[in-house]
Parts: structure tokens; C-alpha cells; sequence
């Protein structure tokens, strides 16, 4: 079946511009997660749901970011009022229930901050 | 605060050899471990899960070891290939949450 699915592969916006990130999950993975990953680094985390309920956002840098997964599929990350240091690869990543099932990540959103 | 760390620094060993990766972890009692693999523009691949009352797990030509008074994994690659060449990276979740962390990651360069 398909893989996790991020879009856009891209995306190049201005200074103080919103974006909206968006990531499909494997089909009938219950736990979803956002993490960040700058060049030769490991993936940072962000926040992550189970279903349609975020259960922890503390990796979030800030309130300029949010997430959400409304239907407990589709999840968007949301950056309001972007910034220069905002510039990354985001990705996305879906599992299985159960403590300890493998994460499946997405190839990522690359976003420049100009 | 909660650290992992792997060795920073690429590994390069001959193939045929074994690498030997490490991840060591302070501030964090972790209820499992992961090894995932990360090609150049590529997400992270998982390969092995470890759990705390486990000492060893293999895969193939894959080892890792979970220590968790030595707050410490290691992972094994025998008889590497030049294919094993990539980033590798553990990650440790705790028992009571689906979060999981990740270390830096250690580059392994695998030469013929």
C-alpha cells in the first residue's frame, strides 16, 4: 500500500507568511507524528495525535506553531508569521497502536524561509 | 534535560568488517529503544526494537544491545557491505506516552 504522503515536497515562502503543511498517513495508522530535522541532525520532535487528539505538543518551538488532525487522518502543521530560523525539512511520521511500533516517516517537507 | 547522544563523527570501516555504532542516554529511563536507518533525502527506516528487560536482539546481520545501566545501546552490523553505507539513528519512548526521541545520528561509511 501507500506509504505516508507529505505535500508539498517544496515549499519557498517570504518572511511572515503562513504555511500549511500537510501529511496523509498509512491507512489505518492510529498515531501520527511531526518531527523537524535540520542537515546532519536528528529528527526533533513536535508534537504528535493519537486519533484525531494531540497528546503532546511540547516540542513545539513556539505558538507561531500548531497542528491539528481533525478526522484523525489527514494532519496539518500550521506555522504562522514564518521566520528565517523556521527554514527545515519537516516530516511526518504514522504508526500502529501498541508501545514501540516502528514509526513510518513520509520523505518530508522542505521549507525555506526567504 | 534528556540527552541522546551518538557518536558525531562518520564511522568508516573496510567491508567484510563489523561496525559498531553507540547510543548513550542520560536523564531518561526509556522502555524501549529503535534503530532506524536514514538514506541522503530520505525519511528514517525503521530496522530493530529493543525493550528494557531485553538484553539483545538480532536481525539478519543486525545486533543491538540494550544496557540500561550503562544507560547505553550498541548496534552491530557483521559482515558490512558497502549497501549498509547511511545515517543511523536510535530513538528511545518511554512506557507511559508514544513520544519518541531521536539521538544525532552517526554516518557509516562502509569501503570496498
Amino acid at each position: 500500500g501507500a506509504g505516508v504522503s507529505q505535500s508539498p515536497r517544496y515549499k519557498v515562502t517570504k518572511r511572515g507568511q503562513d504555511v500549511a503543511l500537510r501529511c496523509d498517513p498509512i491507512s489505518g495508522h492510529v498515531s501520527l507524528y511531526w518531527y523537524r530535522q535540520a542537515l546532519g541532525q536528528g529528527p526533533e520532535f513536535l508534537t504528535y495525535f493519537n486519533y484525531e487528539a494531540q497528546q503532546d505538543k511540547s516540542g513545539l518551538p513556539n505558538d507561531r506553531f500548531s497542528a491539528e488532525r481533525p478526522e484523525g487522518s489527514i494532519s496539518t502543521l500550521t506555522i504562522q508569521r514564518t521566520e528565517q530560523r523556521d527554514s527545515a525539512m519537516y516530516r511526518c511520521a504514522s504508526s500502529l497502536p501498541g508501545t514501540g511500533s516502528p514509526l513510518h516517516f513520509g520523505n518530508g517537507t522542505r521549507l525555506t524561509v526567504t | 534535560s534528556q540527552k541522546i547522544e551518538q557518536n558525531s563523527e562518520a564511522l568508516n570501516i573496510q567491508e567484510g568488517k563489523t561496525a559498531t555504532l553507540t547510543c548513550n542516554y542520560t536523564n531518561y529511563s526509556p522502555a524501549y529503544l529503535q534503530w532506524y536507518r536514514q538514506d541522503p533525502g530520505r525519511g528514517p527506516v525503521f530496522l530493530l526494537l529493543i525493550r528494557e528487560n531485553e538484553k539483545e536482539k538480532r536481525k539478519e546481520r543486525l545486533k543491538v544491545t540494550f544496557d540500561t545501566t550503562l544507560k547505553q545501546s550498541l548496534f552491530h552490523i557483521t559482515a558490512s557491505q558497502p549497501a549498509d553505507s547511511a545515517t543511523y539513528l536510535c530513538a528511545l519512548g518511554a512506557g507511559n506516552t508514544d513520544k519518541l526521541i531521536f539521538g544525532t545520528g552517526t554516518r557509516l561509511q562502509v569501503f570496498p
